[in-house]
């Protein structure tokens, strides 16, 4: 079955750590996207990138790093700069249709 | 103002009832729109996507666009408890050159009691 996996589903960090964040496709498709949801405040949009080795930053990208090195995969790092991590992380993919946007399982990120 | 706005809710309705679940947008852009599903600590699921003016019926779903008003529309009938989740209207510019950014409302909660 073609999807979006993302792990892990729990994270605990302690602060000053970075943490890695796993997304993987295998719908083949060429954009992925990383989203924060905070309660009360929707979907913000953290990294995109839209072909292998190449990424733009989103709304809130401070504190944020990620790479593309091959399609199906789009790690994020949360860094031990981004002040209030913890939240829920979406990764996302879209096809050649870039609004048709399809979602990972989420990964929750709390900071100890 | 914001882009896109969407009454967080809850929204409670007992089985059986059809819902009518609602944003407006500011933006006159956007063509694409959107209904996600998202179920509690769940990853949102497309449930709807029409591109034009008009209503778009699948199964017990209709979405429904007034781009005159800039104002979309899901409609849910014969509610089930099944369908009590969090209900995300997103919409985009298909024409806004390279990436076509995809902006979200909040998200309606929406709980069907049995």
């Amino acid at each position: 079955d073609g999807g979006i996996t993302q792990s892990p589903k729990y994270l605990f960090r302690k602060e000053g750590q970075n943490v890695t964040l796993s997304c993987e496709q295998n719908l083949n498709h060429d954009a992925m996207y990383w989203y924060r949801q905070d309660p009360g405040q929707g979907l913000r949009l953290i990294y995109y990138s839209q072909i292998v080795n190449d990424f733009q930053k989103g709304d809130i990208a401070e504190g944020y790093s990620v790479s593309r090195e091959k399609k199906e995969s789009f790690p994020l790092t949360v860094t031990s700069a981004q002040k209030n991590p913890t939240a829920f992380y979406l990764c996302a993919s879209t096809g050649r249709d870039y609004n048709e946007q399809f979602f990972g399982p989420g990964t929750r990120l709390t900071v100890l | 103002q914001k882009e896109v706005e969407q009454d967080p809710g809850p929204l409670s309705v007992p089985e059986g009832a059809i819902v009518s679940l609602n944003c407006t947008y500011s933006n006159s852009a956007f063509q694409y729109f959107m209904w996600y599903r998202q179920y509690s600590r769940k990853g949102p699921e497309l449930l709807m996507y029409t591109y034009s003016s008009g209503n778009k019926e699948d199964g017990r779903f209709t979405a429904q666009v007034d781009k005159s008003s800039k104002y979309i529309s899901l409609f849910i009938r014969d509610s089930q408890p099944s369908d009590s989740a969090t209900y995300l209207c997103a919409m985009s510019d298909p024409y806004s050159g390279g990436y076509q950014k995809v902006t979200f409302g909040i998200g309606t909660k929406l709980q069907v009691i049995p």
